[in-house]
């Protein structure tokens, strides 16, 4: 499986954007970038996946690399209650295994 | 809520027994996973159940074993449990099989303690 690199915590402010950057340089053709989060005490939830194209939707906004190597997920406008772990996650159409990295903490300041 | 329902919350068991853990996926939903969380490995997935039939095959041990029944609900077997095997494990559910978008709906998770 193609290995993802994400940092291991980031912070944010309430009420502004977040970028959380993704490295995939081996990721293949027939890899989709998936995120999931997951809140504390929860289990995961899907936030978003792309191909090639930029892709957004009620949650959040992912930018994809011309070169696929690296993606973004984008919160527009964070919440306390987008504190999380965010992966990111290359999955082929072909299967559905979620292979999870350590992922980033995201904490989000009042 | 996801719709996932797993049960027990909570499991306290000694090493060398035996325990299972149940889950009953979204209605309509007919793919189950496996997965377990602990603080050393991370999130790994275990098993993929579909429509009754094993799907894919992760990191499961020998010692654990699930199904999944015509009802659609699946079981996790973890036997000749270790300290080891202390962890959470979730259970997840989506539509079909495949495909670009399948998104998987996970549950609350089953919190197993092995002393």
């Amino acid at each position: 499986d193609a290995k993802t690199t994400q940092p291991n915590s980031m912070e944010s402010n309430e009420e502004e954007p977040v970028h959380l950057p993704c490295n995939h340089s081996t990721i293949s053709g027939t890899d989709y970038i998936h995120w999931y989060r997951q809140l504390p005490s929860q289990g995961p939830e899907y936030v978003i996946h792309g191909l090639t194209s930029n892709v957004n939707n009620r949650m959040a906004s992912l930018a994809i690399a011309e070169d696929r190597k690296s993606s973004t997920l984008i919160l527009h406008r964070a919440t306390l209650r987008d504190a999380a772990v965010y992966y990111c996650i290359l999955k082929k159409s072909s299967g559905d295994k979620l292979t999870f990295g350590t992922g980033t903490r995201l904490a989000v300041r009042p | 809520d996801s719709g996932v329902t797993q049960t027990p919350k909570h499991l306290i068991t000694a090493t060398g027994q035996r325990v299972t853990l149940r889950c009953s996926p979204r209605s309509g939903d007919l793919s189950v996973y496996w997965y377990q969380q602990s603080l050393d490995q991370g999130l790994q997935f275990l098993i993929q159940y579909y429509n009754g039939e094993e799907r894919a095959k992760g990191n499961i041990l020998e010692r654990f074993s699930a199904q999944q029944f015509p009802d659609l609900h699946s079981e996790l077997n973890l036997s000749s449990l270790e300290l080891g095997d202390s962890a959470l494990y979730f259970c997840a559910s989506s539509t079909h099989s495949g495909g670009s978008y399948n998104e998987q709906f996970f549950g609350p998770g089953t919190r197993l303690t092995v002393l």
